[in-house]
């Protein structure tokens, strides 16, 4: 069946550099990819997301890739806070209705 | 966000009982969903509904139940057939079309007694 595949499952980067996270998915016709912050106890909160008809979106330090012949986007965030530190989830649109999630990656920001 | 309201956000089941969690959505949101959660995991569907009067299935449904009866309102009752209730459980929605932003109610912490 369709599946999205996160990694790393944890990240640690320190206060002012960058992380990279990646997702893959197997879905062809998925064409919505968000990305979905989570603190500790609360609910996901969107901060980015992109259509298949864009390669690139940024938002100020956070910025999403998407490469479709690939299969795979990404998430990037610069200049890391310590704000940032969290559980970002990726997905991928498998209908107008259903989106399939990544497991989750644990991101700390090292002060 | 603010728009999504479940309750209540703690709940306390004994074994064998039957406990319904409220989701109430003023987004005029055509679809909901509920997910759960398990500390340190990600999110697993447990049922989605695209319209009233009409649910399906997600990929954990068993040891659950839903109902649609209004466009607004999306409860979920966890039965004494799920013998492993105790998770963080999400309602959601959106309006069905392809693209459009998933919203999330503030969850509700379910324990087993």
């Amino acid at each position: 069946g369709e599946n999205v595949e996160q990694h790393p499952s944890t990240l640690s980067v320190q206060e002012g550099d960058s992380a990279v996270i990646k997702c893959t998915y197997s879905d062809s016709a998925s064409n919505y990819f968000p990305w979905y912050k989570q603190e500790l106890g609360k609910r996901p909160q969107l901060i980015i997301d992109i259509r298949s008809n864009v390669g690139e979106k940024k938002d100020q330090r956070i910025a999403v890739t998407l490469n479709k012949t690939a299969k795979h986007f990404s998430l990037h965030i610069t200049e890391t806070q310590p704000e940032d530190s969290a559980v970002y989830f990726c997905a991928a649109s498998i209908s107008n209705y259903q989106l399939i999630w990544g497991a989750g990656t644990k991101l700390i920001i090292k002060p | 966000d603010g728009g999504i309201t479940q309750s209540p956000k703690y709940l306390f089941r004994k074994e064998g009982q039957n406990v319904t969690l409220s989701c109430e959505q003023n987004l005029n949101h055509d679809a909901m969903y509920w997910y759960r959660q398990d500390p340190g995991q990600g999110l697993r569907l447990i049922y989605y509904s695209q319209i009233v009067n009409d649910f399906q299935k997600g990929d954990i449904a068993e040891g659950y139940s839903v109902s649609r009866e209004k466009k607004e309102s999306f409860p979920l009752t966890v039965t004494s057939a799920q013998k492993n209730p105790t998770a963080f459980y999400l309602c959601a929605s959106n309006s069905g079309v392809a693209g459009n932003t998933i919203y999330f109610g503030e969850g509700s912490w379910l324990t087993v007694v």
